[in-house]
């Protein structure tokens, strides 16, 4: 069955460093999503992107932020800067192109920690 | 606004005990529910979810959920709760045409011998 793959699993940076999180939706797939989990806390939504270009942010995705579909296959998360309170669970989800179809998969987390 | 309201923190049941999570959306039209479960460190496991139809929800693991759309609720329910049922559970709300889901706070699970 196809599955949302995340890598790295585990980050460790410091404070003011860039990161990366990546991710590989389901091939077919058209809406990419973003989301946050803080330690103990609700899984929170960051971002989506459809056709190249974001759809929706949230007020936490601010410009320390940012996203891209490089090759067609890989979706990535960028903090520029990051701060101690980025350390969370990142979440990568996909969704299909179908109008009625709104279930997204999510893949198995990134748990960035910064130090 | 959109919103989802998990109004128990956490519950605890005993072994064998039926279970009931409660969730309640704020939203105008029909949603896209979900539950999701997630042990302790891990990602998120879909247990069930509605889009349309039969408005009783079967899904893995033995969990069934009810939608109520005059209640704006959709709970989830065990019959008989095994020890490895202990997780957070979280119920989720997707819509139409929208690009995100919004979670609840989650209901963390205990379950006691």
């Amino acid at each position: 069955e196809p599955e949302v793959t995340q890598t790295p699993s585990h980050q460790v940076t410091q404070m003011g460093q860039e990161v990366i999180l990546r991710c590989v939706p389901i091939s077919n797939h058209l809406y990419f999503y973003w989301y946050r989990q803080i330690l103990g806390q609700k899984v929170e939504f960051l971002v989506s992107f459809y056709n190249n270009e974001i759809s929706e942010k949230s007020e936490i995705f601010d410009d320390q932020f940012s996203v891209e579909r490089p090759d067609g296959s890989n979706f990535t998360l960028k903090i520029r800067s990051t701060k101690l309170e980025d350390s969370a669970m990142y979440f990568c989800a996909s969704r299909g192109s179908g109008s009625s179809d709104n279930e997204q998969f999510f893949g198995p987390g990134t748990r960035l920690t910064v130090l | 606004a959109q919103s989802v309201t998990q109004p128990d923190i956490h519950i605890t049941v005993s072994e064998g005990a039926s279970l009931e999570l409660r969730c309640n959306y704020s939203y105008g039209a029909t949603p896209y529910l979900f539950w999701y479960v997630q042990s302790p460190g891990q990602g998120l496991q879909l247990l069930l979810k509605y889009f349309s139809g039969d408005t009783l929800v079967q899904g893995i693991k033995g969990f069934e959920a009810e939608f109520k759309r005059s209640q704006s609720s959709f709970n989830l329910r065990k019959p008989s709760v095994h020890w490895s049922d202990a997780a957070e559970y979280f119920c989720a709300v997707g819509y139409t045409g929208g690009f995100k889901t919004i979670f609840g706070a989650g209901t963390r699970l205990f379950v006691k011998a």
